[in-house]
């Protein structure tokens, strides 16, 4: 079945760094664009994130650019998030979701927590 | 940056109503480039909606979309127990992608 399992979260100091995987399966993960969302403690989503299929394209939000670097290995179908001087406003679930070119985040992860804190 | 105001932040329904949703845009949206989610606590998005007005897979047909340009609704024709979560709106039109703040909907 279609799935989408994202690990590597925990507790980080500040200024630390992490790296989330997110291990796709059950579709054609080369053909897809891949998305990181994340969403701080009671508080909405925020897009992080994207990357093409290919892997020849990437965009980040704001709140993010310089500091997180959004990759992909398609031959382990596997998505990664690079995410260095990391601050307390960075504590969130991250998600990471599927696009399938111009469309909508039709499968999503479960989510994991990063917590930064001292 | 499109960004995407939700109304209300709160809405208070019992079960076997109708349910009304907004979503304004600060600009033009394309319709084919607009959809829905909804959350349940502890659980990643579900895409309930997508180009406005179709509905994602497994949704049910009490869930619909409308709206154009700037302006979008989810309703939700006859409220059932498992409908009481949070819904967000979102572009998916163009970096960067933005959702709406969210609306909760709970049990009157």
């Amino acid at each position: 079945q279609v799935q989408l399992v994202e690990s590597g979260g925990g507790v980080v100091q500040p200024g630390r760094s992490l790296r989330l995987s997110c291990a796709a399966s059950g579709f054609t993960f080369s053909s897809s664009g891949m998305h990181w969302v994340r969403q701080a403690p009671g508080k909405g989503l925020e897009w992080v994130a994207v990357i093409w299929s290919d892997g020849s394209n990437e965009n980040y939000a704001d709140s993010v650019k310089g500091r997180f670097t959004i990759s992909r290995d398609n031959s382990r179908k596997t998505l990664y998030l690079q995410m260095n001087s990391l601050t307390a406003e960075d504590t969130a679930v991250y998600y990471c979701a599927r696009d399938l070119g111009g469309r909508p985040f039709d499968v999503w992860g479960q989510g994991t927590v990063v917590t930064v804190s001292s | 940056e499109i960004v995407l105001t939700q109304s209300p932040g709160t809405l208070s329904l019992s079960v076997g109503e109708r349910a009304t949703l907004s979503c304004r845009a600060s600009q033009s949206v394309s319709s084919s480039y607009f959809a829905w989610y909804q959350q349940k606590p502890g659980q990643a998005p579900r895409l309930l909606i997508y180009g406005a007005s179709s509905r994602a897979t497994d949704i049910p047909d009490r869930f619909s979309g409308s709206g154009s340009g700037t302006d979008f609704t989810l309703t939700i024709s006859r409220l059932e127990p498992e409908d009481f979560a949070v819904y967000y709106c979102q572009q998916y039109r163009s970096s960067p992608w933005t959702f709406g703040q969210g609306t909760k909907l709970e049990i009157k």
